[in-house]
């Protein structure tokens, strides 16, 4: 079975570009969850995108947002890029929300 | 009280030894508390949860032990190993008014000296 896939694993982009991050979910699961793991910082949760909807959001500006493709994949955007936004970020997914999380191995975002 | 605080935020352990990781949380509506393993370069790997109506859930050389009624769960890793160096994680969620949110602690870097 594959897992959480995502794409691409480095990104570079200058301050004030916008970035675009893909997740493409565990076959079968509905569910898909993003989190910010920024040096020091931990894992914060910023998305929960559930059939096709986003159910929840974390305590992140609205520069990021995404959205949920009918196959269940998902694409995570961050406008107005600031230095700050430089982190990994991971997607997860589950059958059902509440349960446990397969997580990918994550975007490395760098803006400079 | 969305919190979830673990310790330490780093693990020193021989060989052999018993690794020990420590969180604590303060909402009661809480029902599943999941430890992640993460390796550098890769994403968290779920290694083992546990729910409230137990009190210890052991897998191989890794145990869960919580503790209701004082809101605290412990990872305990036995006969530590070298490839156990990683980064730990303890998390929590809700099932009811779900949130899709896993809450993590801010991890504990674990590193088995040989």
């Amino acid at each position: 079975e594959a897992g959480v896939t995502q794409s691409p694993t480095h990104l570079i982009k200058t301050r004030g570009q916008q970035a675009t991050l893909r997740c493409s979910p565990i076959s079968g699961h509905t569910s898909v969850y993003w989190y910010q793991q920024a040096l020091g910082l931990g894992l914060q949760f910023l998305l929960w995108y559930d059939e096709g909807e986003e159910r929840n959001r974390g305590n992140f500006p609205p520069r990021f947002s995404g959205r949920q493709f009918p196959n269940y994949s998902s694409e995570l955007n961050v406008n107005a890029l600031e230095l700050e936004d430089s982190a990994l970020y991971l997607c997860a997914s589950s059958l059902a929300s509440g349960g446990g999380y397969t997580f990918g191995s994550g975007t490395r975002l760098t803006v400079v | 009280q969305q919190q979830v605080k673990q310790s330490p935020q780093s693990l020193i352990v021989q060989k052999g030894g018993i690794s020990i990781i420590n969180c604590a949380y303060e909402n009661t509506a809480f029902d599943y508390f999941p430890w992640y393993q993460q390796f550098p370069g890769k994403g968290p790997a779920l290694l083992i949860a546990i729910r409230p109506d137990v009190s210890e859930k052991k897998e191989g050389r890794f145990t869960i032990s919580f503790n209701k009624s004082a809101k605290q769960f412990s990872l305990h890793i036995m006969d530590s190993q070298p490839g156990d160096s990683a980064t730990y994680f303890c998390a929590a969620s809700r099932s009811s008014g779900n949130t899709g949110k896993l809450i993590f602690g801010q991890g504990t870097t674990l590193q088995v000296k040989p």
